[in-house]
């Protein structure tokens, strides 16, 4: 599977926009771009994914480098319920089923 | 509307016993997944039903587990002889088909194993 990279941590403070950065240099040209969070206690929650376009959603914004070797999730917003651990996972397409999670970075919020 | 319920929410056993954790997946989801999660790192992939069928058991541990969906609906994760090792977090999520460029999956707040 392709590998996905994540900084281990990030802080933002509340109402700022929060960029978290991943890096997935091995990328193929099916796999797609899957963006999960997890709230402390919580099971992980779907944030947003895409392949190749610019997706936005009521939650986020994805942003996809044209060479598709990197990503950012944005918030645009931050809010004090946006503290979680934000995971970056590519699913290929033969096991497009599958969610491969890394540690992902776990984000602070200040208020 | 309910979404993905796993019961218990917590569950303490001795080394050696025999332990089964339920989920119940969001009505209609025919694809439903077992991951585990240890203390500081993401969900694992343990299993993937698609209707009835495990389509992928790949991520199984070993032959002391093992999980059932038999009407394809809700299901069982099964220990035997746990051990301390076994101890984690047990997630369990469904979607709509297994797909997941077309649909998200939808996860359970999990059920605690501590095996002492």
């Amino acid at each position: 599977d392709a590998k996905t990279t994540q900084p281990n941590s990030m802080e933002s403070n509340e109402e700022e926009p929060v960029h978290l950065p991943c890096n997935h240099s091995t990328i193929s040209g099916t796999d797609y771009i899957h963006w999960y969070r997890q709230l402390p206690s919580q099971g992980p929650e779907y944030v947003i994914h895409g392949l190749t376009s610019n997706v936005n959603n009521r939650m986020a914004s994805l942003a996809i480098a044209e060479d598709r070797k990197s990503s950012t999730l944005i918030l645009h917003r931050a809010t004090l319920r946006d503290a979680a651990v934000y995971y970056c996972i590519l699913s290929s397409g033969g096991s497009n089923y599958k969610l491969t999670f890394g540690k992902g970075t776990l984000l602070t919020v200040n208020p | 509307g309910a979404g993905v319920s796993q019961t218990p929410s917590n569950k303490v056993t001795e080394k050696g016993k025999y332990v089964e954790l339920r989920c119940d997946p969001i009505s209609g989801h025919t694809a439903l997944y077992w991951y585990r999660q240890s203390l500081g790192q993401g969900p694992e992939f343990l299993i993937y039903f698609q209707g009835t069928g495990a389509a992928d058991d790949s991520g199984l541990p070993n032959d002391r587990f093992f999980a059932v969906r038999p009407e394809g609906s809700v299901s069982t994760l099964k220990i035997q002889r746990t051990e301390r090792g076994d101890s984690a977090v047990y997630l369990c999520a469904s979607s709509l088909t297994g797909i997941l460029q077309n649909t998200e999956a939808f996860f359970g707040q999990g059920t605690r194993l501590t095996v002492v």
